[in-house]
Order: structure tokens, then sequence, then C-alpha cells
């Protein structure tokens, strides 16, 4: 059974520019949840899609943003970058009641 | 806002020896979660436990949870090095119609020493 994929792994990107991540969750899966992990902030809520329906948001600015397909993979973009932008950005995938796998992460470094 | 809060934030042990990871939560909940980190890596999944009393155990590592309490331990018996590791907790609060979100807590950096 295939986890959740996410891609790119790595990333370097020049502040002022904007960058798209994508996750594939496990087949079946629905919701798709972002977090974002740094050593300061820890691991922190982005945002949570269901059906191509955000259904929560954490509190992060405009420029975080995402979507969910048809076939349940989503993408976060994060636009006009900042240094403190730079983390690792975790896919979640879940059912009711069987909590959540996470992908990889994508690790995005801004200079 | 649910706050979530691990104690000891960092931990040595000796090999062989036990040990309890901590997790108070502020708000009621009974979904919560235990996850292992190795440095530069994602997150694995150790424990879901989904209603007051739950136990469950894997290995040297047994996670329960007291819902009434707020609090959720994982207890460590006779740490071997391969348990050294970040532990996470996390609690969810959300509905279908809200939506979900993990809350974590900060962490234990756990370092087991021979």
């Amino acid at each position: 059974k295939a986890g959740v994929t996410q891609t790119p792994r790595y990333l370097i990107k020049t502040r002022g520019q904007q960058v798209t991540l994508s996750c594939s969750p496990i087949s079946g899966h629905r919701s798709v949840s972002w977090y974002q992990q740094t050593p300061g902030q820890g691991l922190q809520f982005l945002f949570e899609y269901f059906s191509e329906t955000q259904r929560n948001k954490g509190n992060f600015p405009g420029r975080f943003s995402g979507r969910q397909f048809s076939n349940s993979r989503s993408e976060m973009n994060v636009s006009t970058l900042e240094l403190g932008d730079s983390a690792l950005y975790l896919c979640a995938s879940s059912l009711p009641s069987y909590g959540y796998t996470f992908g990889s992460g994508t690790r995005l470094t801004v200079v | 806002e649910l706050k979530v809060e691990q104690n000891p934030l960092f931990l040595s042990m000796q090999e062989g020896k036990n040990y309890t990871i901590y997790c108070n939560y502020s708000t009621t909940s009974d979904r919560l979660y235990w996850y292992r980190q190795d440095p530069g890596k994602s997150l694995e999944s150790l424990f879901v436990l989904l209603s007051n009393g739950a136990v469950k155990q894997e290995g040297r590592l047994m996670a329960s949870l007291d819902t009434k309490a707020r609090l959720s331990t994982l207890h460590i018996t006779a740490a071997v090095h391969d348990l050294s590791a970040t532990y996470f907790c996390a609690v969810d609060r959300g509905t279908s119609n809200s939506g979900y979100a993990l809350n974590f807590g900060k962490g234990t950096s756990l370092l087991v020493t021979p």
C-alpha cells in the first residue's frame, strides 16, 4: 500500500519568489492536511482539505494557500517567499478514527 | 485555543532504565496521537488513542490516555539506544463540519546512552 507522497523533497528558492508543493495521499483517503515545522515554532497546522474543500485553516498569512483536486491530491503554494518560510513542510492524509499518516516532507530553504 | 504541553522537553537516560513522558492538553478531546521523529526525517506514527482509558503497547513503548485528566503518557521500558529520537504528542478536536487539525506539543528529545 503506497504511503503519502510529497514532491519535491528539497527546494531552494530566493526571497520574493513563489513555490508550489505537492502531496498525494494514501489511496482512499480524502482528507489532506498540511503542517509547517521550524525549530522555533515547532509543528504548526496550515490547512486541511476534504473533497476539494478547505475545511480548516491555521493562523498563517494569506501568502500561504492550497487546493485539493478531485483525485484528492493536494498542492500548497507560498507566494512572495520570506526567509522565515524556510521550514519542513509536511503533508498528512487521514481517515476518521485511523489517525494521520505523514509524507516524507518537503524541505524548503529560502535564501 | 487548544494547547498541548509535553514534559520533559529533553531527556537523557541510560540504557535499561524506565521513564515516562507526559502530555497535557487544555481542552476536552478524545483523540490523541504519538509520533516519533528521527533527525531530518518525517513523523512516524506510534500510537492512536481514541477513547478514555485507552492503552496501547508496542515493544518497549506503552501509551495511555486519560481524557478526564486531559493527560496522556508515553512510558519507555528498559530503554535501548534505538529509541533515541524526538517524540511528539498531538491532539485533534475537529469535527467533520469544522474540519480537523492536529495540535502538537513541542516534542521530547530523547537520548539513550550506554
